[in-house]
């Protein structure tokens, strides 16, 4: 049973660019959270989706960040005309469709640089 | 914000038990309290979870105050390998936790 698979795990980027951030989950998981480490600080959660809908994206900046988790495919994390603040380790992880008071389990992340 | 409590660094010697404290005088009755742990560079990795009894897993223990107030988690023979930061969080999920700069515990042989 492969663990949480994000890729790319190194995505260099120019000012500008759109960067695609793919997420498979677990098998057999059907929630997804994506959540960002800047350098030298925590993890802050960025949004929470299932399968085809976005539960909570609160933590999500306004713009030029989107998310989705189609039926078919991995979970997207879309960054439009990257700044070089979005430079950071973006995680994800999945969890099983008991609910939300279980273990997450993360990915590797992928360490976006822009430059 | 990660309205959590917990020393920036703590050192062990390989072998001791490693003991982490973590304050949330201010968690609720339906909050959970959630440790995790990320070595270096790595995505973080879930240790345990608990609301109000102790509880073990075959990673560590999670001892919680009776008023809730704060926690310890407990390492029982920490190695080298259990060197990383750890994240005490609380919050009604696992989802929405907000990862603030945790504790930094060193395993020294």
């Amino acid at each position: 049973n492969a663990g949480v698979m994000q890729n790319p795990r190194h995505l260099v980027r120019r000012r500008g660019q759109e960067a695609r951030l793919r997420c498979s989950p677990m098998k057999g998981h059907s929630h997804v959270y994506w959540y960002r480490q800047l350098p030298e600080e925590g993890l802050k959660f960025m949004v929470y989706l299932q399968k085809e809908n976005i539960i909570d994206e609160s933590g999500m900046p306004k713009e030029r960040f989107s998310a989705e988790f189609p039926k078919e495919g991995p979970s997207i994390l879309r960054i439009q005309q990257v700044v070089r603040g979005d430079s950071a380790a973006y995680f994800c992880a999945s969890s099983p469709p008991q609910g939300t008071n279980t273990e997450a389990f993360f990915g590797q992340g992928t360490r976006l640089t822009v430059v | 914000d990660a309205k959590t409590t917990q020393p920036p660094s703590m050192d062990c010697a390989e072998g001791r038990a490693a003991n982490l404290p973590c304050n949330h005088s201010t968690i609720s009755g339906n909050e959970y309290v959630y440790w995790y742990r990320q070595i270096h560079s790595q995505g973080p990795q879930y240790i345990i979870h608990g609301l109000k009894n102790n509880e073990t897993n075959e990673m560590a223990s999670l001892i919680i105050t009776e008023d809730r107030k704060s926690s310890t988690l407990i390492l029982p023979h920490a190695t080298l390998r259990d060197t990383a930061v750890y994240y005490c969080n609380r919050g009604g999920s696992n989802y929405k936790l907000t990862f603030g700069k945790g504790t930094l515990l060193t395993v020294n042989p």
